[in-house]
């Protein structure tokens, strides 16, 4: 099955600084990777995702690429802000199966 | 304002109850899901439903229980079976065709006392 392995378990940055998360996955056949975001006490929020036929997407200060040579994907936040802290998830699926894997999640800590 | 709307916010289980938690959609989305998720953990799938009246389990499905009478709901039941069930529990709808993402529900936190 699909493994997702999700870098860093923690970051901790200075607002306005940039920040990145980094996941990989396994099996070469998904082409859907959402990414998540869970503020303290709630249920996770989709933020954007991105199709195995696209490299990167953009939305104001979140952008993800994809790397499907090499099976990466990372999430990009520009101009952190501090209610930019919350829990990340990259989750990775096969078209058609419908349930993604998750990764482990990643605590960004944003510093004002 | 379509969403998904799970109750209650906290519950809290005595040794050897069941409980339930409830699940609503009115996304029209036909698959749902239930997640575990523990203290700084990755959430893992306990059941899935992808049509009325058929589910599935998944990764964690030992002393849970759930039912798919309605498209619009998919209660979780955990079972005095279930020996550990302290957690955050989410609930998820997921959409049609190319819209493969995910909508979460606020999530129950379950405690045992």
């Amino acid at each position: 099955g699909e493994n997702v392995e999700q870098h860093p378990s923690t970051l901790s940055v200075q607002e306005g600084d940039s920040a990145v998360i980094k996941c990989t996955y396994s099996d070469s056949a998904s082409n859907y990777f959402p990414w998540y975001k869970q503020e303290l006490g709630k249920g996770p929020q989709l933020i954007i995702d991105i199709r195995s036929n696209v490299g990167e997407k953009k939305d104001q200060r979140i952008a993800v690429t994809l790397n499907k040579t090499a099976k990466h994907f990372s999430l990009h936040i520009t101009e952190t802000q501090p209610e930019d802290s919350a829990v990340y998830f990259c989750t990775a699926s096969i078209g058609g199966s419908y349930i993604p894997t998750f990764g482990r999640g990643t605590s960004l800590i944003v510093h004002p | 304002d379509g969403g998904i709307t799970q109750s209650p916010k906290y519950l809290f289980r005595k040794e050897g109850q069941n409980v339930t938690l409830s699940c609503e959609q009115n996304l029209n989305h036909d698959a749902m899901y239930w997640y575990r998720q523990d203290p700084g953990q990755g959430l893992r799938l306990i059941y899935y439903s992808q049509i009325v009246n058929d589910f599935q389990k998944g990764d964690i499905a030992e002393g849970y229980s759930v039912s798919r009478e309605k498209k619009e709901s998919f209660p979780l039941t955990v079972t005095s079976a279930q020996k550990n069930p302290t957690a955050f529990y989410l609930c998820a709808s997921q959409g049609p065709g190319e819209d493969y993402g995910y909508t979460f529900g606020s999530g129950t936190r379950l405690t045992v006392v």
